[in-house]
C-alpha cells in the first residue's frame, strides 16, 4: 500500500489566489482527517469525515476554507482566497473506522506570499 | 484553548541516556493517549499508545506512563539513540462513537547527541 498520498508537496501562491490541496486515503480506511501544523498551535484538526460525510468542521478557521470528500478515495481542502497567515503544513490522515491509529500523509507545505 | 500541552518545545539528551518527554491534558473525557514521532518533511508516524485503564505501556525502548489524577503522561526512551532525534507529538482522544478525532499537542523536538 502506498499510504496516504497528498499533493502537491509544496505550493507557493500569491495572496488572494485559490489553493486546492488533495488527499488520497489508504484503501479501506473510512475516516479522513485534515490537520494544519503551525509552530504556535502544533497539529490542529480542521475537519474530519467518516464514510465520506463531514462529521466535525469546527476547526475550519474561516469561510475561506472548505473541504470535500466526493468518494472514499479522494478529498480536497480548498482555501479561497488565500492569505499569508494560511502558510503552514497541511496534513491529511486516514484511519479504519474508530481505530485510533492514524496514518498521515507527507503533508503539503503551503506558502502564501 | 490548548487541551493537550507539551510545555517543553525542545530537549537535548546524550546518546545512551534516558529521554523523558512530558505531556499534560485538561479534558477529563480523554480516554486514549498516543505518541507520534515526526521527521522533517514527513508526516507523523504512530509510536506508542496507552488506554486510560492502564498506567503504563511498554514497547521495546519506549514506555509511556499515564497519571490520570494529574492528567499527565510521559514518554521514556531508554537508551536514546541518534535516530530518535525528531519532533514528538502527544495526542489524546475521547470516544465519540463515530470517529475518534485526535487532539495533538504542540510537539517537543528531541535532539540526541553523540
Amino acid at each position: 500500500d502506498a499510504g496516504v498520498i497528498q499533493s502537491p508537496r509544496h505550493e507557493v501562491t500569491e495572496m488572494g489566489q485559490e489553493v486546492t490541496l488533495r488527499c488520497k486515503p489508504i484503501s479501506g480506511h473510512n475516516s479522513l482527517f485534515w490537520y494544519r501544523q503551525t509552530m504556535m498551535r502544533g497539529l490542529e484538526l480542521l475537519i474530519y469525515f467518516n464514510n465520506n460525510v463531514p462529521i466535525d468542521d469546527s476547526g475550519m478557521p474561516e469561510d475561506r476554507f472548505s473541504a470535500k470528500m466526493p468518494n472514499a478515495s479522494f478529498s480536497t481542502l480548498k482555501i479561497q482566497p488565500s492569505e499569508p497567515r494560511d502558510s503552514a503544513v497541511y496534513f491529511c490522515a486516514s484511519s479504519f473506522q474508530e481505530g485510533y491509529g492514524y496514518t498521515f500523509g507527507s503533508g503539503t507545505r503551503l506558502t502564501v506570499v | 484553548d490548548q487541551q493537550v500541552k507539551q510545555n517543553s518545545p525542545s530537549l537535548s539528551v546524550q546518546e545512551g541516556r534516558i529521554s523523558i518527554l512530558n505531556c499534560d491534558y485538561t479534558n477529563s473525557m480523554f480516554d486514549y493517549f498516543l505518541w507520534y514521532k515526526k521527521y522533517p518533511a514527513e508526516g507523523p508516524t504512530f509510536l506508542i499508545s496507552i488506554s486510560s485503564i492502564k498506567d503504563k505501556n511498554e514497547d521495546g525502548r519506549f514506555t509511556v506512563f499515564l497519571n490520570k489524577s494529574a492528567k499527565h503522561l510521559s514518554l521514556h526512551i531508554v537508551p536514546s539513540q541518534p535516530g530518535d532525534s525528531a519532533v514528538y507529538f502527544c495526542a489524546a482522544s475521547a470516544q465519540t462513537g463515530t470517529a475518534s478525532k485526535l487532539t495533538f499537542g504542540t510537539g517537543t523536538r528531541l535532539q540526541v547527541t553523540l
